[in-house]
């Protein structure tokens, strides 16, 4: 059983362009988290999804930040018009539907220039 | 406002002795608690969890303690090995079987020889 999925694991853009990190999460899983961390620092929440739903959005910033869980396909998180700031690690952990632990991927790194 | 806070940013412990991980929260909503470990440029792992109608939970060489009339938690891990040299973090999540996880910001484990 294969783990939760993220790719790329490395991802450079220039300010000002977008950036698409993927997460595939572990099979039998149908809840997926994305978090954010910033150098020597904890994980923070950003957004929660379940299958073409939105569960819980409050960590996420209010401009160029969405983020999808289509019914087929990995979730996705988008950032339009990356800024220097963006630059960190982002997770994605998924869960199965009756338990609360969520179980992480490797991450994907983003470094805005 | 940092409702999980792990005090020690560091910790330094012999081979074959234990080592204590402290966690303390603020939120008296959090009713399940997590503990993961983190490598450099991987994601968190699982380690042991609890939930607040019990105050002890043990798994192999990790015990996690849970006070909750002084909102802490500590990680104990006997005998430490060198393998668990990694960062350590505290997270704690509100009733729900699927709901966003706060964490704090870690405390570094070294086990030296």
């Amino acid at each position: 059983n294969a783990g939760v999925m993220q790719n790329p694991r490395h991802l450079v853009r220039r300010r000002g362009q977008e950036a698409r990190l993927r997460c595939s999460p572990m099979k039998g899983h149908s809840h997926v988290y994305w978090y954010r961390q910033l150098p020597e620092e904890g994980l923070k929440f950003m957004v929660y999804l379940q299958k073409e739903n939105i569960i819980d959005e409050s960590g996420m910033p209010k401009e160029r930040f969405s983020a999808e869980f289509p019914k087929e396909g990995p979730s996705i998180l988008r950032i339009q018009q990356v800024v220097r700031g963006d630059s960190a690690a982002y997770f994605c952990a998924s869960s199965p539907p009756s338990k609360n632990i969520q179980y992480f991927g490797a991450g994907t790194r983003l470094s805005v220039l | 406002d940092q409702q999980v806070k792990q005090n020690s940013p560091s910790l330094s412990v012999q081979e074959g002795r234990i080592s204590i991980l402290n966690c303390d929260y603020t939120n008296s909503m959090f009713d399940y608690f997590l503990w993961y470990k983190k490598y450099p440029a991987e994601g968190p792992t699982f380690l042991i969890s609890i939930s607040s109608i019990k105050d002890k939970n043990e798994d192999g060489r990790f015990t996690v303690f849970l006070n909750k009339s002084a909102k802490h938690l500590s990680l104990h891990i006997v005998p430490s090995q060198p393998g668990d040299s990694a960062v350590y973090f505290c997270a704690a999540s509100v009733p729900g079987t699927a709901s966003k996880l706060t964490f704090g910001t870690g405390t570094r484990l070294q086990v030296t020889l």
